[in-house]
């Protein structure tokens, strides 16, 4: 069975630190991918990044970066230079190879309060 | 493009009532489906339809139903609604091939009292 775990229910920090959001996964599956979602307080989710299994690459996009390592199972997230703006609930997500359609198996999230 | 559009935005049931969610979407994608986002356990999956015609169940589908009809529309029912299924439902869609990004729909928030 598929599981991704975001230990961390609810960060909080002040403007400009930086923040990793953990995540780790579970399964079988040879071939797989990861997803992270932003939930900010409007309600939406919003995509962040797709990572496949093959691709361990560190991703680097303006102040977000992904940490994927296969050894650890794990797809952290960092934010840095965090701004009030950052503040949302973020989710970790994991699915299997596009045969098996939409079966997103998401994280509890985890909530990130960035204050000024 | 209007994308995932999910109606009504808001919805209170009676228990035992019974409704139904539409879900929309205009970009052609093949793949569509319903999860619901309860505090503390993320987003879990109740239905999925790989195209028209053909559905599927996911993690939670017990009290929903679906169907697809067309590519475009994947409506979601509630036969009769309990105080459990009080929650936010999200629609999402994609495309087989490509980037796999799922498109979410805005949510709609029900309350069964």
């Amino acid at each position: 069975a598929q599981k991704v775990t975001q230990a961390q229910t609810e960060i909080s920090v002040v403007e400009k630190e930086d923040v990793t959001l953990d995540c780790v996964y579970e399964t079988r599956d040879t071939t797989y991918y990861l997803f992270w979602y932003k939930q900010p307080p409007s309600g939406e989710l919003v995509f962040l990044i797709r990572r496949n299994s093959f691709d361990e690459q560190n991703e680097i996009s303006g102040r977000y970066s992904w940490n994927f390592q296969k050894s650890t199972s794990s797809f952290n997230f960092t934010i840095t230079a965090s701004q009030v703006v950052d503040s949302a609930v973020y989710f970790c997500a994991l699915s299997r190879e596009v045969e098996y359609g939409n079966k997103l198996v998401f994280g509890a999230g985890t909530i990130l309060r960035v204050k000024s | 493009n209007a994308g995932v559009t999910q109606t009504p935005k808001f919805q209170v049931l009676k228990t035992g009532q019974s409704m139904t969610l539409q879900c929309a979407q205009d970009m052609n994608h093949e793949y569509m489906s319903w999860y619901r986002q309860d505090p503390g356990m993320g987003l879990r999956l109740i239905h999925y339809s790989v195209g028209a015609g053909i559905t599927d169940q996911g993690e939670v589908p017990n009290g929903y139903n679906v169907s697809r009809s067309t590519t475009e529309d994947f409506p979601l029912r509630l036969l009769s609604a309990a105080p459990s299924q009080t929650s936010v439902y999200f629609c999402a869609s994609r495309t087989r091939a490509g980037s796999y990004e799922q498109y979410f729909g805005p949510g709609t928030r029900l309350t069964v009292t």
